[in-house]
């Protein structure tokens, strides 16, 4: 069965402050796909970023960059210089790469960012 | 807009009444997927459709619930009978035809409360 763990429940940083964000999976497939989605307080879940299995180049995108090492089986996410708009709840998510199947969810990391 | 839409946001209930909520995917996505997100939880696969066809349901489907998509486009998901354990966000999302990676989008949701 497929499960991941983000053992971090809340965090709360100061604006500026850099944060990462931990998520740790489990699968014994070897053709995955691995997610990270924003739920604002508005609710809707916000596509940030995906990555497939063979792929573990790490990724920049502004503030936000994704260290995936297959070793350890994490995905985690670094936010470098918070804002407060970066206050949300962070989920990462895995999907099989064998047909259409759902997404698996953690349950999710509330980030705080104090001005 | 062009987003995943859903009808209604918030619906309040009584134990026992009959709920039925509408979702509207990005046209042409032809794979539509429900979830369930309970608080501080994330987001729960219940059921999934390709084109008209529903092709996956979670044993967390009970029988009280059933979803259609009837013309391959917009989806619904009725719950019958019920309960307090049945509050909760639901949530669409949708994907498009084609790579096998490619992302879900979500909708806002319609959270539910049962009294």
């Amino acid at each position: 069965a497929q499960k991941v763990t983000q053992a971090q429940t809340e965090i709360s940083v100061v604006e500026k402050e850099d944060v990462t964000l931990d998520c740790v999976y489990e699968t014994r497939d070897t053709t995955y796909y691995l997610f990270w989605y924003k739920q604002p307080p508005s609710g809707e879940l916000v596509f940030l970023i995906r990555r497939n299995s063979f792929d573990e180049q790490n990724e920049i995108s502004g503030r936000y960059s994704w260290n995936f090492q297959k070793s350890t089986s994490s995905f985690n996410f670094t936010i470098t210089a918070s804002q407060v708009v970066d206050s949300a709840v962070y989920f990462c998510a895995l999907r099989l790469g064998s047909g259409n199947t759902p997404l698996v969810f953690g349950k999710g990391t509330r980030l705080s960012v104090i001005a | 807009d062009t987003g995943v839409s859903q009808d209604p946001r918030h619906k309040i209930t009584k134990r026992g009444q009959n709920v039925t909520f509408r979702c509207d995917p990005i046209s042409e996505h032809n794979r539509l997927y429900w979830y369930r997100q309970t608080l501080g939880q994330g987001p729960e696969f219940l059921t999934y459709f390709q084109n008209e066809a529903q092709l996956e349901k979670s044993r967390l489907l009970s029988d009280r619930f059933s979803a259609e998509r009837p013309k391959g486009s917009f989806s619904t998901l009725e719950i019958q009978r019920t309960e307090q354990g049945d509050s909760a966000m639901y949530l669409c999302a949708s994907r498009e035809t084609g790579a096998v990676y490619n992302e879900q989008f979500f909708g806002p949701g319609t959270r539910l409360t049962v009294l």
